[in-house]
């Protein structure tokens, strides 16, 4: 079976730091792009950062320079180190798979399987 | 921060055929990235919904199909169900970002 279970989740302080680890089960995290995407209390979805199935790395404005994405390909898992956090940080954060399928010109960048989320809340 | 702009809601009778539109630019639905929609019932995770435009996933029932023109796309639901209230997100890729955007996202309630 396809999954990803997030964990790490919690009450921080602001401009404190906390490490996100997603595990993936049923395909390689190796294999595909992987994304964290995040939903702030009561809001829409806002997407935080992706690892391509080739290593290379792209973050959201807001949490560029603060937040680092990496894959561990022995433990199959994802993890998002989260830096100097802010309030308006806190949210839901889903780990999610892309599969890294080729369209006519660009790869199709969907989602297809999401985990349960991870809740991060910083306040003082 | 969104960057495809959607309907904040949408409402209809069962069995009516509702739209929900998605507003993009240049650099993400207008540069030719495709567009996807996610379901995201109360208390759940998103799940996907349509892939590619018009291309559902299996179990997905062909109540729900997508289509483009120009720089902006659309989720069609046809014989609405009480089952369909939930909120709804477009989502592409951009150019200018380098990266995934989703839409504002649409509640839909089923009178």
């Amino acid at each position: 079976e396809v999954r990803l279970v997030e964990s790490g989740g919690g009450l921080i302080r602001p401009g404190g730091s906390l490490r996100l680890s997603c595990a993936a089960s049923g395909f390689t995290v190796i294999g595909n792009h992987m994304n964290w995407v995040r939903q702030a209390p009561g809001k829409g979805l806002e997407w935080v950062s992706v690892i391509y199935s080739d290593g290379g790395t792209s973050y959201a404005d807001s949490v560029k320079g603060r937040f680092t994405v990496s894959r561990e390909y022995p433990k199959n898992t994802l993890d998002l180190q989260m830096n100097n956090l802010r309030v308006e940080d806190t949210a839901v954060y889903y780990c999610v798979r892309d599969p890294g399928r080729l369209g006519t010109h660009y790869y199709y960048y969907y989602m297809d399987v999401w985990g349960k989320g991870t809740t991060v809340t910083v306040s003082s | 921060q969104s960057v495809l702009t959607q309907p904040p809601s949408v409402s209809g009778a069962p069995g009516q055929r509702i739209t929900i539109s998605c507003a993009g630019t240049s650099s993400n639905i207008g540069a030719g990235y495709d567009v996807h929609w996610y379901r995201q019932l109360p208390g759940t995770a998103p799940e996907l919904l349509i892939y590619a435009y018009n291309t559902r996933p299996s179990g997905v029932p062909d109540r729900f199909s997508g289509s483009r023109s120009g720089t902006s796309a659309s989720l069609a639901i046809t014989g609405l169900q009480a089952e369909d209230e939930a909120d709804f997100y477009c989502q592409s890729y951009d150019s200018s970002l380098s990266g995934y955007v989703f839409g504002t996202g649409t509640r839909v309630t089923v009178l």
